[in-house]
């Protein structure tokens, strides 16, 4: 089984900071990493996908690295619509994973 | 425009099984991959397997292995997801969603599904 480890599981920051979440597989996934953010109540919203490649409609202020086994996520100048949970999720395996989650709040 | 229309909120008791559906609009329903997810409260996201609505070829998640059962009607462009053995931990929002992890990620709105006796 491939396992995701997320790191912070929480995090509180202020409007416009930058921000980084990170992800570690316990195995090497190649660059099959996607990045989603969930608010209350909502279905989740992919923002990276392919480790790196931004979604469409999605403000550059996000970002996404990595490949292997270690992939983070960037939020640059934090705004308050960002403030959310946030998922990496493995497609790498036929089995697919979650991270834990990443909830990222107001200071 | 591409949608997925989940049915309605479930209240079932311990030991019952369920069936969600998931109905697909806006695209070729059999050219892609139905994942479904799910989300306890207060908790996070659980990947449950995938269907390839083409051929019918399905994976699910070890935990659920044996539980679940994800299968699709392609004249009608339905995803069904079946639980059997329900328990309270059960308790969840289930969605459906295509082509997780993609560009051509889309998700249904969640189906409310309570445990309870």
């Amino acid at each position: 089984d491939i396992h995701m480890t997320q790191s912070p599981s929480s995090l509180s920051a202020s409007v416009g900071d930058r921000v980084t979440i990170t992800c570690r597989a316990n195995q090497t996934i190649s660059s099959s990493l996607s990045w989603y953010q969930q608010k209350p109540g909502r279905a989740p919203k992919l923002l990276i996908y392919a480790a790196s490649s931004l979604q469409s409609d999605v403000p550059p202020r996000f970002s996404g690295s990595g490949s292997g086994t270690d992939f983070t996520l960037t939020i640059r100048s934090l705004q308050p619509e960002d403030f959310a949970t946030y998922y990496c999720l493995q497609s790498y395996s036929v089995f697919y994973a979650f991270g834990q989650g990443t909830k990222l709040e107001i200071k | 425009q591409v949608q997925l229309v989940q049915s309605g909120a479930e209240v079932k008791k311990p030991g019952a099984s369920l069936k969600v559906s998931c109905k697909a609009s806006g695209y070729t329903f059999a050219s892609y991959t139905m994942h479904w997810v799910r989300q306890a409260p207060g908790q996070g996201l659980e990947w449950m397997g995938w269907i390839n609505a083409g051929n019918g070829n399905t994976k699910y998640s070890e935990k659920l292995q044996g539980r679940v059962t994800i299968t699709r009607d392609t004249s009608a462009s339905i995803a069904y997801m079946e639980l059997g053995s329900l328990r309270s931990e059960d308790t969840a929002v289930y969605y459906c969603a295509r082509g997780v992890g993609s560009p051509r990620d889309v998700w249904g709105q969640g189906t409310t599904v309570t445990v309870s006796s």
